[in-house]
């Protein structure tokens, strides 16, 4: 079965860095685009990066454009996400979603990340 | 602010049919975006209710459907049940594969 499987959340201070993992199974990875949404403690959702089947294009929010750098291995099936100069707005559970233009119909547990001194 | 706009919250008898609303402009929705339709359970991932506008994947109950018009989707649910107390969010896209989603709207089942 389709398993998203994200890790390396967790507590950051302002201004570090973080890298988020997602680990897909059950599926031609190679095959779709994946995504990163956020979602803020008791908001709604955000979305944060696409990149295309084959790594080639990426897309970001304006949000985090410059500071954040999608990116995959085709080879582990997995995608990442590598997060700079962290704030505290950063603060989110963070999902991976399989080709959400098309329509995500599967999505990672999320993990969550904390930027707090 | 989202660039689709959803009301904040609906409620419904059991039973009863409601309809949440998600307003775009020329740049999404009126381009012919697809528009896709989310739920979410408190503590969860989302869940794909509505894809294509109008399409329910395999194990979607048909009280849900979706439709579009101009620069607005919709999402519809009939037969209000307990269980349909959620958020529930659009998604569609603009021009330069920036992905949007509404600022979610959370039905409550009176």
């Amino acid at each position: 079965q389709v398993q998203l499987v994200e890790s390396g959340g967790g507590v950051v201070q302002p201004g570090r860095s973080l890298r988020l993992s997602c680990a897909a199974s059950g599926f031609t990875f190679s095959d779709y685009a994946m995504h990163w949404v956020r979602q803020a403690p008791g908001k709604g959702l955000e979305w944060v990066a696409l990149i295309s089947y084959d790594g080639r294009n990426k897309y970001y929010a304006d949000s985090v454009k410059g500071r954040f750098t999608i990116s995959s291995d085709n080879s582990r099936n997995t995608m990442y996400l590598q997060m700079n100069s962290l704030r505290a707005e950063d603060t989110a559970v963070y999902y991976c979603a399989k080709d959400l233009i098309a329509g995500a119909d599967y999505w990672g547990q999320g993990t969550l990340v904390t930027v707090s001194s | 602010q989202s660039v689709l706009t959803q009301p904040p919250s609906v409620s419904g008898a059991p039973g009863q049919r409601v309809t949440i609303s998600c307003t775009g402009s020329s740049s999404n929705i009126g381009a012919d975006h697809d528009v896709n339709w989310y739920q979410q359970l408190p503590g969860t991932a989302p869940k794909l209710l509505i894809y294509g506008n109008s399409n329910r994947p395999s194990g979607v109950p048909d009280r849900f459907s979706g439709s579009t018009s101009g620069t607005s989707a919709s999402l519809a649910i009939t037969g209000l049940q307990a269980e349909d107390e959620a958020d529930y969010y659009c998604q569609s896209y603009d021009s330069s594969l920036t992905v949007l989603f509404g600022g979610g709207t959370k039905l409550t089942v009176l």
